[in-house]
């Protein structure tokens, strides 16, 4: 079965330091990765996406994220992080079961992220 | 161009009453899906359609129905409101041929 995980209920971190939010998947075939972020009381907002090439993927707001295809890992990262990116961080992957591309996602649970002055 | 446009915001709803929470979205996108989040699960995906006329059920889409009669708007439809629907709504649209999903500011639904 396809599946997200993100292990990490919350993650708290120093207002600039390094931040890695963690996300492994399980699909079949070659996945279309994506992280999206959730402020409070508002939708989802797209970061960044993994669909094929360079492993490491620049998106919005100075964040990364890293596709390793042999630990099915997709770790979100910024170098330096801000009181601002605290937010509700999510790791999707496209529904590829069925025989048609339907843009379905697949969640993970979420990662609280905390940044501390 | 506003994107995609879900209403109302908020509503509490009394158990057995029926609703519609409407989506509409402006950027002439075929596909479209409803999602429930609920704390510490993510966000799961109820129906979904891949255009006008044309709708599946979800992952869980037990107590909901849709319909889809234009390009723009996708209304879910909660026909006898049960505690456990209680959640925060998010519809979504996502153009055809290409990956990153749009979503409206949900709408978060108490059901007492």
């Amino acid at each position: 079965a396809q599946s997200v995980a993100q292990p990490e209920d919350q993650v708290n971190v120093a207002e600039g330091n390094p931040l890695t939010v963690k996300c492994t998947y399980s699909v079949s075939g070659n996945p279309y990765l994506f992280w999206y972020v959730q402020y409070p009381n508002r939708g989802l907002q797209f970061l960044l996406k993994y669909i094929t090439g360079d492993n490491l993927v620049k998106g919005s707001y100075g964040f990364e994220a890293e596709f390793n295809k042999s630990q099915t890992s997709f770790h979100l990262k910024k170098p330096s992080a801000l009181v601002s990116d605290s937010a509700l961080y999510f790791c999707a992957v496209r529904d590829m079961a069925g025989s048609s591309n339907t843009g379905k996602l697949i969640f993970g649970q979420g990662t609280t992220l905390q940044v501390k002055p | 161009n506003a994107g995609v446009t879900q209403t109302p915001k908020f509503r509490i709803l009394k158990i057995g009453q029926s609703m519609t929470l409407q989506c509409t979205q402006d950027m002439n996108h075929n596909y479209m899906y409803w999602y429930r989040q609920d704390p510490g699960m993510g966000l799961k995906l109820i129906y979904y359609s891949v255009g006008a006329g044309i709708t599946d059920k979800g992952e869980v889409p037990n107590g909901y129905n849709v319909s889809r009669s234009t390009t723009e708007d996708f209304p879910l439809r909660l026909e006898l409101a049960a505690p456990s629907q209680t959640s925060v709504y998010f519809c979504a649209s996502n153009p055809l041929g290409t990956v990153e999903a749009f979503f409206g500011q949900g709408t978060r639904l108490t059901v007492v």
